[in-house]
């Protein structure tokens, strides 16, 4: 199956500071989201991004389909965006399943 | 973007109990759900995807008998987890996909936490 992998497993960070994380996958995919999983568990939707590049206020991501990585830029920190972000991939086209990366353990500190 | 619930948000319950967990799409239709589990400081791992009107189809390793699923309406799916074992304790997410906008984005609820005792 499509393997993803995410970098770096950990990271800390100073508040006010940026960041970029990287997902990597094994095969063309169809559907890439990057999501936000706060520390209650819920997961929080960032980006559709199975190509090209999006943003959204401090967050914004880049998707190179043809070299087959994304990434998730975070500026100016906030403790706020501590937990763990997701990218998760999906091979096909319509209702298909996500295959999830590790995740990249975010720590925000004032 | 689309709701997804889950109910209950929290679930502790003795060894040898059955417990289910609801899955309901609030503002769109959904022909396929998906149910995941997530451990301790662990990735998720998708269990099953649910279609309705139809039986779920099951990841490897995965009990059938043990993680029933019905899916009986197109917003709503269930998860039983039957008699219930303390390996059985975990976070359970599902997830929609809604075909309302062009993006085919999935959408997931907040979870269950299941303890078995």
């Amino acid at each position: 199956g499509i393997q993803v992998e995410q970098s770096p497993p950990d990271l800390i960070l100073q508040e006010g500071a940026n960041s970029t994380l990287r997902c990597n996958f094994s095969d063309s995919v169809n559907n890439l989201q990057w999501f936000h999983q706060n520390p209650w568990g819920q997961l929080i939707n960032l980006f559709y991004i199975p190509s090209g590049t999006k943003q959204n206020g401090r967050l914004s991501a880049t998707t190179v389909a043809t070299e087959r990585y994304s990434l998730l830029y975070i500026s100016s920190s906030q403790t706020t965006d501590s937990g763990v972000y997701f990218c998760a991939v999906a091979l096909y086209s319509g209702n298909t399943p996500l295959v999830f990366g590790k995740g990249t353990r975010l720590s925000v500190i004032a | 973007g689309a709701v997804v619930s889950q109910h209950p948000s929290r679930v502790i319950c003795k060894s040898g109990t059955s417990v289910k967990i609801e899955c309901r799409s609030l503002d769109f239709q959904a022909t396929t759900m998906f149910w995941y589990r997530q451990f301790p400081k662990q990735s998720l791992m998708l269990m099953a995807t649910s279609n309705e009107g139809s039986k779920a189809t099951y990841e490897q390793g995965v009990e059938k008998d043990k993680f029933l699923i019905n899916h009986a309406s197109l917003t709503l799916s269930t998860l039983t987890v039957t008699s219930a074992h303390p390996e059985d304790s975990s976070f359970y997410i599902c997830s929609a996909q809604t075909t309302r906008v062009r993006e085919e984005t999935q959408y997931f609820g907040p979870g269950t936490r299941l303890l078995v005792l």
